[in-house]
């Protein structure tokens, strides 16, 4: 049972290329989420999804898309990369409200 | 939207005092106040939570307290040790969870 993991661990890209974050749950979770982190600002919600098909957007969803083809799948897509979206992206997975997280990708935009 | 406030950013703390974080926030449908403990490099794990039916919840050395009608919860660390270092958010949900902007929390030998 690996929980929430996430592919990369680490990417630096250079200004307008794109990429695409996997987070995969093996706890058949309906609810998945990604984060950005920033220093000083929490995690803000960029797009979440409450089950296979579906996605809804959050705080700040302004130059990713997402996808939840499967369920145990939920994939975050940069399509032209900012510096501004350097940060450290955590996906989420949740049954009910308790959110489980995964380890992190840090993304650096040049 | 909801919007969480997280008040101290930083807090020190000699070992065995005890912390006290403080969060208050802005939507009245919120009904789930997590709260989640990050060391340096790792990922957000979930400490306590409460919903919006309790006013308060302890485990062990933690405790959380919600006040619905103020709008604001906060977490209690008793008996502090240096392992509880590290930065804690809350976190307010509705439909999706809207985080504070964290405290550092520095427990002193």
């Amino acid at each position: 049972n690996a929980g929430v993991t996430q592919t990369p661990k680490f990417r630096v890209l250079k200004t307008g290329q794109s990429m695409t974050l996997l987070c995969a749950q093996d706890m058949n979770h309906e609810y998945m989420y990604w984060y950005r982190q920033d220093p000083g600002m929490g995690l803000r919600l960029i797009h979440y999804s409450v089950g296979e098909g579906t996605t809804a957007k959050g705080e700040v969803p302004d130059g990713y898309n997402v996808s939840r083809l499967k369920k145990q799948n939920f994939l975050l897509g940069l399509e032209s990369a900012a510096p501004s979206q350097t940060s450290v992206y955590f996906c989420a997975s949740s049954y009910s409200h308790e959110q489980y997280f995964g380890p992190g990708t840090r993304l650096t935009v040049t | 939207g909801e919007n969480v406030e997280q008040h101290p950013s930083t807090l020190s703390v000699q070992e065995g005092d005890s912390a006290v974080i403080k969060c208050t926030y802005s939507d009245s449908a919120s009904n789930y106040f997590p709260w989640y403990k990050q060391e340096l490099g790792k990922r957000p794990q979930l400490i306590i939570d409460i919903r919006s039916n309790v006013g308060e919840k302890k485990d062990q050395r933690i405790a959380v307290t919600l006040n619905k009608t103020a709008k604001h919860f906060s977490l209690h660390i008793t008996e502090t040790q240096p392992e509880d270092s590290a930065v804690y958010f809350c976190a307010a949900s509705d439909n999706d969870m809207r985080f504070g902007a964290g405290t550092r929390l520095t427990v002193k030998p």
